[in-house]
Order: C-alpha cells, then structure tokens, then sequence
C-alpha cells in the first residue's frame, strides 16, 4: 500500500520561501507524476503542478513564475518550494500520486502553512 | 480558466436516501484522446481528499458501489444511491482536461 508522507516549515514570513518535502514508500515511484494541491482556510482545491520521475513538471499558470517541483528519484521524494511568499499563500497543502488528467488517487497528510509577519 | 460550477452548495440528506451533486463546466471536458477527464473527491472533516470516480464514471477500488458517476461533455453528475453517516463531508468534482486542471466549489453533504 503507497503511503505518502510530508513534512516542512509551517509558519512563514512574507518573501519567504516555503519548502515541503514528500516521501513515497511503497508501489513503484518511476510509473507516476506526483502533485501538489493546496486549500486556503475556508475554500476549495487548488492544483499547483505535477513532476514525474525523469523531471517533467508542469505547473499551475497562476503560480508559475514562484514554483518548483523537483524529484529526488534515489530517495523516492519529490519536493515543493514557492518563492516570494504572502499571506494569500496561507493554506494546507497536500501532496499526491497522480497527474492533472486522472486526478490523484493517493493523498499525503497534509502541511498546514500559515503566512504571517 | 476552465470554471466548475456545482450545485447544491450544500446538500442536507436523510440517512438511507439518495444525494445527487451535479457539476457543469464551462468547456466540454472531451479531450483529444476521446476520454473525458472529470474527477470526483470526497473530503471528510479533518481528512485529505480522497478520489472516488475517475474518467466521470469509474469508480475507484474501494469505494463503495453506492457512490456512481455520469455524465458528458459539460453536465456532470455524482450520485449516493443510499446515504451513510461516514459519507458526510465536502465533494469536489475536478477537470483535468484542459489547462490548469480546476475544482469545483465544493458540496457540503451533512445528515438531516
């Protein structure tokens, strides 16, 4: 059974740079993409971007120009880092075995992530 | 942007009785490939989501026959066919097809 586990700062100042991390154990790590989805207080689903295990990304237009998604295949562990953060970017984010087409079948725990001066 | 529209916002059930969330897109979710990339998720309080249809119809392995999906180019529908009290909580329905992939609002289920 895939688990999915995350971890990383939780509380940031603005401009900052938030970075999580997320390991796989378990299923094979080189037959998927792998995402990231985050959730403001109080709202709905955001997708931010995908990576698959040769380094392929692709990422949500809104937040593009501040995101990385970048895969350590040896450690079967992909990571998310967003530069310039702000309070707007306060939310739970969540990582995921899947891609933008079929949606993500497996989901992490969840990081809580508050921006705040 | 592809928006997703559901409706009802929220959806008061009676244990045992069916629940209908309906989804509409602003784009026909047909892709290129023929298939039709419209997602369900259910997300109980306090839990990550967790997807139950993919493809608009296909059900994932070990969610429970109850939970169906239909629908074409635009309308989709999920459908409870009896409601049980583990099925409260917020359901999404999610467009992969076009780019970026979108959610919709989200539907609150909760038991009369």
């Amino acid at each position: 059974q895939v688990q999915l586990q995350q971890w990383g700062a939780g509380l940031l100042k603005p401009s900052e740079t938030l970075s999580l991390t997320c390991a796989v154990d378990g299923g094979s790590f080189s037959a998927y993409y792998w995402s990231w989805v985050r959730q403001p207080p109080v709202k709905g689903l955001e997708w931010i971007g995908e990576i698959n295990h040769s380094g392929t990304t692709n990422y949500n237009p809104s937040l593009k120009s501040r995101v990385t998604i970048s895969v350590d295949t040896s450690k079967n562990q992909f990571s998310l880092k967003l530069s310039y953060v702000t309070a707007a970017d306060t939310a739970v984010y969540y990582c995921a075995r899947g891609s933008h087409g079929d949606g993500m079948d497996v989901w992490g725990q969840g990081t809580t992530v508050t921006v705040s001066s | 942007d592809v928006v997703m529209t559901q409706s009802p916002l929220s959806l008061p059930v009676t244990l045992g009785q069916p629940a209908s969330i309906s989804c509409r897109s602003s784009q026909s979710l047909v892709y290129s490939d023929g298939n039709t990339y419209l997602n369900w998720f259910q997300q109980r309080p306090g839990q990550s989501p967790r997807r139950l249809i993919y493809k608009a119809s296909n059900r994932d392995s070990g969610v429970p026959d109850r939970f169906s999906g239909s629908g074409s180019g635009t309308d989709f529908t999920l459908k409870i066919s009896r409601v049980e009290a583990e099925d409260v909580g917020i359901y999404y329905c999610m467009q992969g097809t076009h780019w970026p992939p979108t959610f919709g609002q989200g539907t609150k289920v909760e038991i009369k």
